[in-house]
């Protein structure tokens, strides 16, 4: 199974500061990488599918970016409303598989 | 707008089968256009994919669930169904169904979800 790595586990930022998540792969998985968003006692929301494009609705302070085994998940300007765990989810193959997950704070 | 909506016991005990329904409304199974999805999370293994299934019973499962796992279809009542057996505390945890975007190739995100039951295994 591939395996994917999120780091940090957690962070801590302030309103208005640029936030970036990684999430790496255990081989190469292209361009198939999908990012949600977790808020407590939710299920995951979908943000970007395919590394970098954005869902219908989601603020463009959001942005994906990478490929191969490296990826990198960006909030430009991070907002309260953004306080959430972001989960990176590989479709290279089956099965498909999460990372483990990046707490925000502020 | 799409909805999906899980149901089934809270609690389940050890060594016996779980089975959990989820309720399409919004969209059509039938249409072909989508695999349906469960996915679970717990606080040891994070979010987990089980499996997915299509209108005309196509199935993928985990392959380390497949042993214990059937996921079935009813297009005619817009339904589609977990079965579960052996269950075990390592299986506690939220179940989720969710909705693959596509049915073609490398077209595997799940755009809408329901919103999850938790499930404890315990006697």
């Amino acid at each position: 199974d591939i395996q994917m790595t999120q780091s940090p586990s957690s962070l801590s930022a302030s309103v208005g500061d640029r936030v970036t998540l990684t999430c790496q792969a255990s081989q190469d998985i292209m361009k198939y990488l999908n990012w949600y968003q977790q808020k407590p006692g939710k299920a995951p929301k979908l943000l970007i599918h395919g590394v970098y494009n954005l869902e219908a609705g989601v603020p463009s302070r959001f942005s994906g970016s990478g490929s191969g085994t490296y990826f990198t998940f960006t909030i430009t300007s991070l907002q309260p409303e953004d306080v959430a765990t972001y989960y990176c989810q590989h479709y290279r193959e089956l099965p498909l598989t999460f990372g483990g997950g990046t707490k925000v704070e502020i | 707008q799409v909805e999906l909506r899980e149901s089934g016991p809270g609690l389940v005990e050890p060594s016996q089968t779980l089975s959990l329904i989820c309720s399409v409304s919004g969209d059509s199974i039938s249409s072909g256009n989508h695999w349906w999805s469960w996915v679970r999370q717990s606080p040891g293994t994070g979010l987990e994919w089980i499996g997915y299934i299509y209108y005309d019973g196509r199935a993928g499962y985990k392959s380390s669930l497949k042993s214990r796992l059937t996921i079935s279809v009813d297009p005619s009542r817009n339904q589609y169904s977990l079965r579960l057996t052996s269950m075990t505390a390592a299986d506690t945890g939220v179940y989720y169904c969710a909705r693959r975007f596509g049915s073609g190739v490398h077209t595997d995100w799940f755009d809408f979800w329901g919103q999850g039951v938790l499930v404890t295994v315990s006697s």
